[in-house]
């Protein structure tokens, strides 16, 4: 069953922003650390960032330290990534992830981010 | 951060067997990586595979395991089957962070 739902996803320009939203239907969100994966076309899994559960935590490879952000909303079910500064670099299938500590990692069907002039 | 290595590609047979494995540019793999699997289809999102080691996911075939095998994490299939053609991503945990290995495209011929 369909659990979570990226969405947000779409064409941009180089310098600009956008906002990926993954909503959770199981309605279990706070219960999870959550994460982003990137992939860029023909290639392999970057992680990009997490958060725990309360949000008090976050983390993010190096390469988008300062101009990606990784957040949620317990009370709404969902999890966001504001990506501002884009280069082509960026361009990649999103992946939102649920999981906890050496459990499962539950994976949404990701949304595609172009970053192209 | 710290690299993951991974065999960029590897052939079996059908019924033949396949080890994987993941290495860490720090040193040798351990529990404490909570190591985990993940096969990816084409056009498809990734899914777990295994995790923390050995555990395997509630769809995941009796013919996968996961093992540690010297300083290296280790997935085995043994009984090849066509439909185990697809690319499989090692993961590793290095305190909150983790980092993704560069994948096995495995061919099954």
């Amino acid at each position: 069953e369909v659990q979570l739902v990226e969405s947000g996803g779409g064409l941009v320009q180089p310098g600009g922003s956008l906002r990926l939203s993954c909503a959770d239907s199981a309605f279990t969100i706070k219960n999870y650390w959550m994460s982003w994966v990137r992939q860029a076309p023909g290639k392999g899994l970057e992680w990009v960032a997490n958060i725990n559960e309360d949000g008090s935590e976050k983390y993010y490879v190096d390469s988008v330290k300062g101009r990606l952000t990784i957040y949620r909303d317990n009370a709404m079910d969902s999890l966001y990534l504001q990506m501002n500064s884009l280069t082509a670099e960026d361009t990649a299938v999103y992946y939102c992830v649920k999981y906890a500590t050496a459990m499962v990692w539950s994976w949404g069907q990701g949304t595609l981010v172009t970053v192209s002039s | 951060q710290a690299v993951v290595t991974q065999e960029p590609s590897l052939t079996v047979s059908p019924g033949g067997t396949v080890t994987l494995t993941c290495g860490s540019s720090t040193g040798a793999v351990t529990s404490g990586h909570y190591p985990y699997w993940f096969q990816q289809k084409p056009g498809q999102a990734p899914r777990t595979l295994i995790y923390d080691t050995s555990n395997k996911d509630s769809w995941t075939p009796a013919r996968f395991s996961g093992s540690l095998l010297g300083a290296k994490a280790a997935l085995t299939l043994s009984g090849a089957q066509p439909e185990d053609e697809a690319d499989y991503y090692c993961l590793l945990s290095y305190g909150a962070a983790v980092v993704f290995g560069g994948g096995t495209k495995l061919t099954v011929l």
